[in-house]
C-alpha cells in the first residue's frame, strides 16, 4: 500500500524561527511529490511541486528537498511568521493524479 | 474567476438524510476530484472526472454516494442515507488540460456533520 508518513505529528515554534518538516514515503511509480498548507477549516494550498530530477524547490521562505533515492522529503520554513500557523501536508503522486496524502504537521507560530 | 468554489460551505444534518454538495471548478480546468478529509488526517481520493466522464471511483464511495459532472463544468457529490461516519470535510479540487504534473487547486471545502 503506498504510503506517506509525516513527523513531527505537530511542533510550536516562536516567531522568527526555522522550522523543518520531514516526509518519507513508499509510493511506487514515483511521479511527483507536493507540499500543501491547510488552514484550519480550508482546502489545501499548494506550495511546491517536485519531479524526480528536482531535489530543491523554493517558494519565497519555504524551501522543499527531494531525495527520491531514500524517498525522503523536507520542507524548511525560514523565519517563520504568525501566518505561517497551519498544518503542512505531503503528498506524493503515482501517476498523473492519483495523490496519496500524508496526515500533515501543524505548525503552530507563537509570538 | 478566484478560484475552486462549493457550496454550501457547512451541512448539519440528521441521521438517514440525503445531501448534496456542488463543486464549481476553475473556469477551463477539465479535471476535477472529489477527497474527503477528517479531523487530523490528510484528504482521502473519492473519484475523478475528465470532463464529463467519471474516470475513476475510490472504493471509499459506497453505493450511498453518486457523483455528476453533467455538462464538463460543475459537479455535484450526493450521499443518500446519510451516517455518522459520513461526518467530514469534502474537498472538490480542479486542474487545468494539458498541463504536468497537473497541479490540483483545492476549494474551501464542505464540511458536513451528521448528527
Amino acid at each position: 500500500k503506498n504510503q506517506v508518513e509525516q513527523s513531527p505529528q505537530s511542533l510550536i515554534i516562536l516567531e522568527g524561527k526555522n522550522c523543518t518538516l520531514q516526509c518519507n514515503y513508499t509510493v511506487s511509480p514515483f511521479s511527483n511529490l507536493r507540499w500543501y498548507k491547510q488552514d484550519t477549516g480550508r482546502g489545501p494550498v499548494s506550495l511546491t511541486i517536485m519531479t524526480f530530477s528536482e531535489n530543491t524547490k523554493s517558494n519565497g521562505r519555504y524551501t522543499a528537498t527531494l531525495d527520491a533515492d531514500t524517498k525522503q522529503s523536507s520542507l524548511h520554513i525560514t523565519a517563520s511568521q504568525l501566518s505561517d500557523s497551519a498544518s503542512y501536508i505531503c503528498v506524493v503522486s503515482d501517476d498523473d493524479y492519483k495523490l496519496s496524502f500524508g496526515a500533515g504537521t501543524t505548525v503552530t507560530v507563537r509570538a | 474567476d478566484t478560484g475552486v468554489s462549493q457550496d454550501p460551505r457547512h451541512k448539519i444534518t440528521k441521521r438517514g438524510q440525503n445531501v448534496t454538495f456542488r463543486c464549481d471548478p476553475i473556469s477551463e480546468h477539465n479535471r476535477l476530484y472529489w477527497y474527503r478529509q477528517t479531523l487530523g488526517q490528510g484528504p482521502e481520493f473519492l473519484t475523478y472526472f475528465q470532463n464529463e466522464a467519471q474516470l475513476e471511483k475510490s472504493r471509499l464511495l459506497s453505493d450511498r454516494f453518486s457523483a455528476e459532472r453533467p455538462k464538463g463544468s460543475f459537479s455535484t457529490l450526493e450521499i443518500q442515507r446519510t451516517e455518522q461516519g459520513d461526518s467530514a470535510m469534502y474537498l472538490c479540487a480542479s486542474s487545468p488540460r494539458d498541463r504536468s504534473p497537473y497541479e490540483q487547486y483545492f476549494g474551501p471545502g464542505t464540511r458536513l456533520t451528521v448528527t
